[in-house]
């Protein structure tokens, strides 16, 4: 069955560092992969989407994400992480018309 | 704001009862998807309506329906609640199906929820 799996279930870094959210995936063929934001009381945002093309995919609020298919990953980065980046994120996949979410990263920013 | 709209933001209900969630999807999206978030299961596919018709079902309990109406809003209802159905249930909404509109149709905007609460 396709899954999705995000092994850090809680991250912290200092305002101003660099940032990476793993995301692996396992799917047979070629994957469509979303980033998803979900700040404190607030729904999901799209971050980023891959469907193909460029691996490595920009997306808004800075965010980047690079799609490696021998590795099965689609993780987020960021260079510079702002206060306002604490929130929980989400990496999914699309599949037959439903979205397979994974467990979510808790990102925490100290200042 | 993604365009998607759901009322009521909370609802404290008690057992046994039953409620209803609405959504409105964005402008010009014909297909809404209920997604249930909880501690112990995380995000799952509830249900997808396109255009007014049941596309997909997920772990949708029987317990819970929805519909989708010419006006293309959606409602879901949740009868005969137990504690363990406390949680966030989202409804997003794309233009179209994927297997007829592809992918970049189905680009899925979430609402900003409806926090349920069973005591």
């Amino acid at each position: 069955a396709q899954s999705v799996t995000q092994p850090d279930i809680h991250i912290t870094v200092s305002e101003g560092a660099s940032l990476e959210l793993r995301c692996n995936y396992s799917y047979g063929a070629t994957p469509y992969l979303f980033w998803y934001v979900q700040s404190p009381g607030q729904g999901l945002q799209l971050l980023l989407k891959y469907f193909s093309g460029d691996t490595l995919v920009q997306g808004i609020k800075g965010f980047e994400a690079e799609f490696k298919r021998s590795q099965s990953s689609y993780n987020l980065r960021k260079p510079s992480v702002h206060w306002s980046d604490a929130a929980e994120y989400f990496c999914a996949v699309w599949r037959t018309d439903k979205l397979i979410f994974g467990t979510g990263t808790r990102l925490q920013v100290f200042p | 704001d993604s365009g998607v709209t759901q009322t009521p933001k909370h609802l404290i209900t008690a057992t046994g009862q039953r409620v209803t969630l609405r959504c409105s999807p964005r402008s010009g999206d014909l297909s809404v998807y209920w997604y249930q978030q909880s501690l112990d299961q995380g995000l799952q596919f509830l249900i997808q309506y396109y255009n007014g018709e049941e596309r997909a079902k997920g772990n949708i309990l029987e317990r819970f329906s929805a519909q989708q109406f010419p006006d293309l809003h959606s409602e879901l209802n949740l009868s005969s609640l137990e504690l363990g159905d406390s949680a966030l249930y989202f409804c997003a909404s794309s233009v179209g199906p994927g297997q007829w509109g592809g992918v970049a149709k189905n680009i899925q905007y979430f609402g900003a929820g409806t926090r349920l609460s069973v005591l």
